[in-house]
């Protein structure tokens, strides 16, 4: 396993259009997680799944993102109508499920979005 | 809510020499981690070092350590005998020990930069 993979790695898009980017964790890992990075900025949450239910959304996701994980796989996130203010790094990382919460989380190389 | 903070938008470093990292971090729970995250350029993040707030002891890993003061919630990263390769965002989070949400909050981030 070589660790968390995203795709694309750029994305370049006019306003208005719709994209997915997609997260493939590392196998055995059983949450998944989505965070934001503007530039010169730390990473905000957006949203987690366990397995393939999604557990948690931050007030961040409009109603325009949304995000799938089937089968409790890789994981996909959609951006509909995008607005220039949605340029960032969208990260992916993943982790083991324990009774605290202190696993790690391993990042993906990320996915850079420009909106034109 | 939670918030973690980091002053030092930028810190510079000689090769070999010894750096400190602040971070500081507001909460209301008595159980938590605390984590250092590492960016380099276009490479994805790492985790460089993790504290349990319930351990006393500060943590350590080869050239890294931490002072973690948890009265005054203040959680700083000592890196020793600096490297160019420490060259990096370096990101401070945090994280309820039992969190229904499970996200990580980032601090702001401090860009290290290391000097031949």
């Amino acid at each position: 396993d070589t660790g968390v993979s995203q795709n694309p790695r750029h994305k370049i898009t006019k306003r208005g259009q719709n994209v997915t980017f997609r997260c493939d964790p590392i196998s055995e890992h059983n949450r998944l997680y989505w965070y934001r990075q503007t530039l010169g900025q730390g990473p905000e949450f957006l949203t987690y799944f366990q397995n393939e239910a999604q557990l948690e959304k931050s007030r961040l996701l409009s109603d325009r993102f949304s995000a799938e994980r089937p089968k409790g796989s890789f994981s996909t996130l959609e951006i509909q109508r995008t607005e220039q203010g949605d340029s960032a790094m969208y990260l992916c990382a993943s982790s083991t499920f324990g009774d605290r919460e202190g696993n790690e989380q391993f990042f993906g190389p990320g996915t850079r979005l420009t909106v034109l | 809510a939670q918030t973690v903070t980091q002053s030092q938008p930028e810190m510079s470093v000689q090769e070999a020499e010894t750096v400190t990292l602040s971070c500081t971090y507001d909460t209301s729970e008595s159980d938590y981690y605390l984590f250092w995250y590492k960016q380099p350029p276009s490479r994805q993040m790492i985790l460089v070092i993790r504290q349990e707030a319930y351990k006393q002891q500060n943590a350590t890993e080869n050239r890294f350590s931490v002072n973690f003061q948890k009265a005054a919630k203040s959680f700083s990263l000592k890196i020793s005998d600096s490297q160019l390769g420490d060259a990096a965002m370096y990101f401070c989070a945090y994280r309820a020990a039992y969190n229904a949400g499970n996200m990580l909050t980032f601090g702001g981030g401090t860009r290290l930069m290391v000097k031949p």
